[in-house]
């Protein structure tokens, strides 16, 4: 299993940004996918879940109306749209695999993570 | 929300050691927790669900145990590779939260 995100950067408040999160070595369309936050120094925050047709999603409510979650699963690509970005989004950003468990929320791969600053 | 507390929130052990986190969620969350390690500069690593499964590859020196709303996490001999910060996380529920860390340095 490898999740490889990218798109992550400096940008300014109020800007947008969209990340991606390629997969391979698993059966993409099967799973339910995340993303997960961790600002500098601090702990982790659940930002976001998408179903495997991309039909159900979820978010934090200090995301919602703001992130969008989508996937192709196509292209086993799963992206995050971040619109009207704040001073407090500032954070890895990290593409998770839900466990095939009865559970949506156990994640038993991570990528990598990449960066999002978002600062004048 | 659920909030999850965990402690200690730092752990100063040696190599052999037993060492033991607590973690307490603010309502019943049954058995629907889990616990990951993470290394710096490193992706967290899921070690434990269901409280007590121990996913595939994790090193039996990990256990969890607990129910309801306290829990905790076992490492029944501490090894150089264990230095890390662990969270642990509730899945009962929306939204899914995380505790705050209990960060394992070597004494």
């Amino acid at each position: 299993v490898q999740l490889v995100e990218s798109g992550g950067g400096l940008v300014q408040p109020g800007g947008s940004l969209r990340l991606s999160c390629a997969a391979s070595g698993f059966t993409f369309s099967s799973f339910w996918l995340s993303w997960v936050r961790q600002a500098p120094g601090k702990g982790l925050e659940w930002v976001a879940n998408i179903m495997q047709d991309g039909d159900e999603k979820y978010y934090v409510a200090s995301v919602k109306g703001r992130f969008t979650i989508f996937r192709d699963n196509a292209k086993n690509s799963l992206y995050l749209q971040m619109n009207s970005l704040r001073a407090e989004d500032t954070a890895i950003y990290y593409c998770a695999r839900v466990a095939p468990t009865t559970a949506l929320y156990y994640f038993d791969s991570w990528g990598q993570g990449t960066l999002v600053t978002v600062s004048s | 929300d659920i909030q999850m507390t965990q402690s200690p929130s730092f752990v100063s052990a040696s190599v052999g050691d037993r060492v033991t986190i607590t973690c307490r969620a603010s309502h019943d969350i049954s058995s629907w927790l889990a616990w990951y390690q993470q290394k710096p500069g490193k992706a967290p690593k899921l070690l434990i669900y269901g409280a007590s499964s121990l996913q595939s590859g994790v090193p039996s020196r990990f256990s969890g145990s607990g129910s309801g709303t306290d829990f905790t996490l076992t490492i029944s001999s501490l090894q150089p590779e264990d230095f890390a910060t662990y969270f642990c996380q509730q899945a009962n529920s929306f939204p899914p939260a995380f505790g705050g860390g209990t960060r394992v340095e070597i004494k």
